[in-house]
């Protein structure tokens, strides 16, 4: 079966504008998980959803926000971008919200 | 509080020779431990996981070894191979949701 698709796969963007990533789960996984990975703080948790439902936040600015869709796909949404918002994005899915969760091969977003 | 952390940012290992990869948490509410394997350009993949009411696991050349008195997990790669070059993370799961923190990562070198 299909694995985690992430969307798109890279991004440039300008300080000040907003992004929307993509992340379309395995089919029937209804946990997405998303991640911000650096080389300097490594990976870390930005928030999870389970059934349409926000049930765990990391300890990131409200200019990151997330959703989840009836079909699972979820989107996270940064907006007013800051140049250390660079970095890959990652999405996990899992069947229940525990156990192992499969990543995407993430977003590479640039802040310029 | 919630954090995983790697002892090592890297380790090389001779071809052949048994990886074994340390890991310190500091949650004794932690309980359940995932190591992931993460190869350039990809997202971290999934190699194998323990419960807190084991202290041992193995799979296919791969064992986790869990010592919660010292809080101390261990990841052994038996007869390394050059597939094995990567990024590998231990990371830790609290409480039935999808949460997952992450350690910094050791990077492993395989000499040929």
């Amino acid at each position: 079966k299909a694995g985690v698709t992430q969307t798109p796969r890279y991004l440039i963007k300008t300080r000040g504008q907003q992004v929307t990533l993509s992340c379309s789960p395995i089919s029937g996984h209804r946990s997405v998980s998303w991640y911000q990975q650096t080389p300097g703080q490594g990976l870390q948790f930005l928030f999870e959803y389970f059934s349409e439902t926000q049930r765990n936040k990391g300890n990131f600015p409200g200019r990151f926000s997330g959703r989840q869709f009836s079909n699972s796909r979820s989107e996270m949404n940064v907006s007013t971008l800051e140049l250390g918002d660079s970095a890959l994005y990652l999405c996990a899915s899992s069947l229940k919200g525990r156990g192992e969760a499969f990543f995407g091969q993430g977003t590479r977003l640039t802040v310029v | 509080g919630e954090s995983v952390g790697l002892h090592l940012p890297t380790l090389s290992v001779q071809e052949g020779d048994n990886s074994i990869i340390n890991c310190a948490y500091s949650n004794s509410a932690s309980d359940y431990f995932i190591w992931y394997k993460q190869e350039s350009g990809k997202g971290p993949q999934f190699i194998i996981d323990i419960r807190s009411n084991m202290d041992k696991r193995q799979g296919q050349r791969v064992t986790v070894l869990l010592n919660k008195t010292v809080k101390h997990l261990s990841l052994q790669i038996a007869a390394t191979q050059p597939g094995d070059s990567a990024v590998y993370f231990c990371a830790e799961n609290i409480g039935g949701d999808d949460k997952i923190i992450f350690g910094k990562g050791t990077r492993l070198h395989i000499l040929p």
